[in-house]
Parts: C-alpha cells; structure tokens; sequence
C-alpha cells in the first residue's frame, strides 16, 4: 500500500528564515509523481511543487525547493525567505503514474506559522 | 480561466436530511475527484471519475453516500440520510489523464464546508 507520513504535526518560523518540512512516503512502484499542497485559512488546496520520480533534479518554485531522496523515500519541502503569506497547513501527497492508480494518498499535513 | 468550481460553500442541515454537493471541473480535464477532510482523518479520497465514469468508489463510507457524472462538466455527491458524523469539508478536484495515461496535478475546487445538526 501506498502511504504518505508527514512526521511534524506543526512548525513554527521567523519571517524571512528558512524552514524544511519533512515527507516521507512507501511505495514498491518506481514511476511516480510527489506533490505538495498548500490550504491556507482560506481552505483552499493550491498546489506548491512538484516531482517526478524519474528525475534526479529537485524541483524547485521561486522560493520553494524539494530535497527528492528516491532512496530514502523522503520529499522534503524547503520554503526560504518565510513569508506571512505562507502561513498554511501543507499537504504532501503521492500518485503513481503511467497507467498506475489516479489516487492521490496525502499526509495528514504540518501546520507552519510564520511570525512576524 | 475558472478554476473547479464548488457549491454550496457552506452548508449546514439536520441530520436525516438529504444533502446534495456540486462540482462542476476546469474545461477540458476528464478526470473528477471527491474528497473529504475531517480533523481526525485527514484528506480521504472517496471516488473518483475518468471520462465520467466512475473507477474507484472504495473510499466512500457508506451506502448512503453516492456520486454521479452525468457529463464531462458537472458532479454530484449525495448524502441521504446524512447524519452528524458526516460533518466536514468536502473538495472536488479534476485533472487531464493525456493519452500516455501521465497524471496531471490535480486541481482542487474551494470546499464545501458541511455540518449536519
């Protein structure tokens, strides 16, 4: 079975530091896509990033960045320069790809606070 | 251009009610999702659509929720009778399956946010 495990339950950051979310996932497949979802207060669901699991290069969003360790099944999200707008629950999420199942299987998400 | 789009916003009922929620998906994608989001179980997938059928129902509680695709804009998830635990946000998400079966992102609608009394 696939499953997503986000380990931090919630975070906390300065304004204008760095902070790194951790993602772990299982899976036997080897083609796959990783995402990360970010729901601000406003509830919705708006997509940060993503990975596909063939490239080795992290993928990478203005100040959003993921360390991809295919490996060690770990899709960390760094967010550098916090901003109070990132203020958010954040979601990584998994889906096979190529035919393989259209379910997207989430974590149960990290609360981050940016503090002014 | 117009995102997935989610009606009602709110709703709030009694229980025994019948409740209807709506979601019509961005033009052009032929893939349609319904989730739930409780605090206690996180983001659930109960169906999804490919091409207006129905391909996995699995995650669907119970009898009395069910889900239709009449056509490639537009969706329903029915509770009859709701009850009280049924309370939650529910998203509807759509995306583009291309023909090399690659998935798209998945774009998610604004929620409805349902309580049952």
């Amino acid at each position: 079975a696939q499953t997503v495990t986000q380990s931090q339950p919630e975070m906390s950051v300065q304004e204008a530091e760095t902070v790194t979310l951790s993602c772990t996932y299982d899976t036997s497949e080897n083609n796959y896509y990783l995402f990360w979802y970010k729901q601000p207060p406003s509830r919705q669901m708006i997509l940060v990033i993503r990975q596909e699991a063939y490239k080795q290069q992290n993928a990478t969003e203005n100040r959003f960045s993921v360390n991809f360790q295919k490996a060690a099944k770990s899709f960390s999200l760094k967010i550098s320069d916090s901003q109070l707008g990132d203020t958010a629950m954040y979601f990584c999420a998994f889906i096979l790809t190529q035919g393989g199942s259209e379910k997207l299987v989430f974590g149960k998400g990290t609360k981050l606070t940016v503090n002014p | 251009d117009a995102g997935v789009i989610q009606s009602p916003r709110h709703e709030v009922t009694e229980m025994g009610q019948e409740v209807t929620l709506r979601c019509k998906p961005i033009s052009g994608h032929n893939s349609l999702f319904w989730y739930r989001q409780t605090m206690m179980r996180g983001l659930e997938l109960l169906i999804y659509f490919n091409n207006n059928v129905p391909i996995d129902d699995s995650g669907m509680p119970e009898d009395r929720f069910s889900a239709k695709m009449p056509n490639a804009s537009f969706s329903t998830l029915k509770i009859q009778p709701s009850e009280p635990r049924d309370s939650a946000v529910y998203f509807c998400a759509s995306s583009f399956r291309d023909r090399d079966l690659i998935n798209q992102p998945q774009h998610f609608g604004d929620g409805t946010r349902l309580s049952i009394l």
